[in-house]
């Protein structure tokens, strides 16, 4: 198994241009979700999706949106990318605990986004 | 959701068992408490949970007090490839969410 995978894996975009980020799992989890982290801090919470077909804004949604493809793949666009949007983003996703409690995430390696 | 108040940074030598604090004084009835391990350049990694007293796995032990006010992560005889970020979460059952991370604690294991 792979886990998370992510691409890229580094992007610089001009301010203004448009892009999407690419998140996949084959652990055949329900939940998936989209973080960034600045330097030196910790994770905000972009957007998540429970399941296939459903997404509900987190923390720091605006500037982005997001598509859950499939049960696999949720991705998060850059309409208009802006300077501020230059972070580290992860995806993750989760599945229940057959011990209870919190669903246990699972991260992807990150894409490295710089916006001149 | 419970906020959650960590030391910053904390040093310790090899061999040495540490222990990391989280505060999290609104903790709901039906809220767990998770640890996370981040390396540098890596997403976050699950480490431990629980929900009252003691709970133990082959990386670390988890202490949490009668109150669930706060808890404690303890790492027995860390080696330098602890060097992480350690991150304490507080959220419910499944079907919650909105994990709020927080800055977490910077744990450095010197020779």
């Amino acid at each position: 198994n792979a886990g998370v995978t992510q691409t890229p894996k580094f992007q610089v975009l001009k301010t203004g241009q448009s892009m999407t980020l690419q998140c996949a799992q084959d652990m055949n989890h329900n939940s998936m979700y989209w973080y960034r982290q600045d330097p030196g801090m910790g994770l905000r919470l972009i957007y998540y999706s429970a399941s296939e077909g459903t997404t509900d804004k987190g923390e720091v949604p605006n500037g982005y949106n997001v598509s859950r493809l499939n049960k696999r793949e949720f991705s998060l666009r850059l309409e208009s990318a802006a300077p501020s949007q230059t972070s580290v983003y992860f995806c993750a996703s989760s599945e229940v605990r057959t011990s209870g409690g919190q669903e246990t995430q699972y991260f992807g390696p990150g894409t490295r986004l710089l916006v001149l | 959701l419970a906020k959650t108040t960590q030391p910053i940074s904390m040093d310790s030598y090899e061999g040495q068992e540490v222990n990391i604090t989280c505060s999290h004084n609104n903790i709901a009835t039906n809220d767990y408490i998770t640890w996370y391990q981040q390396f540098p350049s890596q997403g976050p990694r699950f480490i431990i949970q629980g929900y009252k007293t003691k709970v133990t796995n082959e990386v670390a032990s988890l202490f949490i007090p009668a109150d669930r006010k706060s808890s404690t992560l303890s790492l027995p005889r860390v080696s330098l490839s602890d060097t992480a970020v350690y991150y304490c979460l507080v959220g419910g059952l499944s079907g919650t969410y909105k994990y709020i991370f927080g800055t977490g604690t910077r744990l450095k294991v010197l020779a």
